[in-house]
């Protein structure tokens, strides 16, 4: 079984800065996928980042970008000039390739974004 | 134009009532899943559809039954709710074989209040 870890569970920080939230997993697995999930107060989740964990390249989406260390089994999300609509629940997720599993989550980090 | 859908978005009830929530997607996806979000946001999954067959029952009492009656459609039904089934849940669904991309898509949740 899979685990993820997500060691901040509040994080603040004011509007324009950069801001990293981290994330480390344990699997055995060789094929499997991370993702990044924001969830603002209107509880919908949105897919921020994701990445294939066969490729070295770091996925970057606009603002946003990980830092993806297979060895180390990190997934660390970077925030590049935040806004104030990035406050929201950050979650972490890990998802063995091949089948239909679902998702394993981190238990989340609250980032709030101050003007 | 959703593309995962649920009803009804709230739903209060009594304990030791039966109740249903629905999940649609327009996405023609094969692999659809049911998840809970306690009251700490922890997100857990609870059951994998692909092409209408169980594939995940993650540790779940036999009171939730889900009902696949096409791939578009996974519905979660409940019988003798307890106050601790208190808590949102959410559908996604994903495409998982072929060129798919593993990624999933949520629907807006139902917050379901155990009185």
């Amino acid at each position: 079984a899979q685990t993820v870890t997500q060691s901040q569970p509040e994080m603040s920080v004011q509007e324009a800065e950069t801001v990293t939230l981290s994330c480390t997993y344990d699997t055995s697995e060789n094929n499997y996928y991370l993702f990044w999930y924001k969830q603002p107060p209107s509880r919908q989740m949105i897919l921020v980042i994701r990445q294939e964990a066969y490729k070295q390249q770091n996925a970057t989406e606009n603002r946003f970008s990980v830092n993806f260390q297979k060895a180390a089994k990190s997934f660390s999300l970077k925030i590049s000039d935040s806004q104030l609509g990035d406050t929201a629940m950050y979650f972490c997720a890990f998802r063995r390739g091949g089948g239909a599993d679902g998702l394993t989550f981190g238990k989340g980090t609250h980032l709030i974004i101050q003007p | 134009d959703t593309a995962v859908s649920q009803t009804p978005k709230y739903l209060v009830t009594q304990m030791g009532n039966d109740k249903s929530i629905k999940c649609e997607q327009n996405l023609g996806h094969d692999t659809m899943y049911w998840y809970k979000q306690d009251s700490k946001k922890f997100l857990k999954i609870m059951f994998s559809y692909n092409n209408k067959e169980l594939i995940i029952n993650e540790t779940v009492p036999n009171r939730f039954s889900p009902k696949s009656p096409d791939k578009a459609h996974l519905n979660l039904h409940i019988n003798s709710l307890e106050l601790g089934d208190s808590a949102v849940y959410f559908c996604a669904s994903s495409q998982d074989w072929g060129a798919g991309t593993n990624e999933q898509f949520f629907g807006p949740g139902t917050r379901l209040t155990v009185l």
